[in-house]
């Protein structure tokens, strides 16, 4: 199994700003998703990030708004950049384990005015 | 038509009441997995599933790859498993990447 630790665990942003939030997992992962949970909705997909290469982002997401680092195999960054009150979500992290398994962090709830 | 559905949306039982939350896809998969999401946000995976039932504890999950269809089972409801609980399949091919159901939010009562 893997550990996953998000930080922070919340945050209010003022409009504009920019939030980057840090994903740790205890065991060396090749693959690290980023999915982001908006109110009353389900979890969307916003990239894949493997170390060493550029993250993959999914259709709707880009990497100005949402640049994505992965300095090693056990840590990646996700930042929301210029925040506007729709970018008011859960953000979670997760990574994939041996056979199919996924692993999910306690996500960060992040709250734009 | 979302890839993932889930009924009911929501669901409202009484401690103790056996309790089961449906989950119909319509792309192959590799594998399937039922999720619990508490309100603070974070979630645990409970089961993943590619064939047949696995149980545990108050839990069971079923599958059938056939009729692209699953249940979670909750025996012996309590309140604290109040939560909302979110099937997501991983497509064939797509390497770990998972589609989520919208979730089903389920509150026990005493």
């Amino acid at each position: 199994s893997a550990v996953i630790s998000q930080k922070p665990s919340r945050d209010i942003c003022q409009r504009g700003t920019s939030l980057t939030i840090q994903c740790q997992v205890d065991s060396q992962v090749t693959m690290m998703f980023w999915y982001r949970q908006q109110p009353g909705q389900s979890l969307t997909l916003i990239a894949t990030a493997n170390q060493g290469s550029e993250a993959t982002y999914e259709s709707g997401f880009v990497i100005d708004k949402f640049p994505i680092s992965r300095p090693n195999l056990t840590f990646s960054t996700l930042t929301v950049s210029n925040m506007s009150p729709e970018d008011s979500s859960i953000y979670l992290c997760s990574v994939g384990g041996s056979a199919y398994e996924q692993y999910f962090g306690p996500g960060t709830r992040l709250t734009v005015t | 038509k979302n890839e993932v559905e889930q009924s009911p949306q929501n669901l409202t039982a009484q401690e103790g009441e056996f309790i089961t939350i449906n989950c119909s896809y319509s792309v192959g998969i590799s594998a399937l997995h039922w999720l619990q999401q508490h309100p603070g946000g974070g979630i645990v995976s409970l089961f993943m599933l590619s064939s047949g039932k696995k149980k545990h504890g108050r839990l069971i999950a079923t599958i059938n790859i056939q009729e692209k269809h699953s249940s979670l089972h909750i025996t012996a409801s309590h309140p604290r498993d109040s939560a909302v609980y979110i099937c997501a399949v991983q497509n064939t091919g797509t390497a770990s990447k998972l589609t989520f159901g919208t979730g089903t939010r389920l509150q026990v009562t005493l």
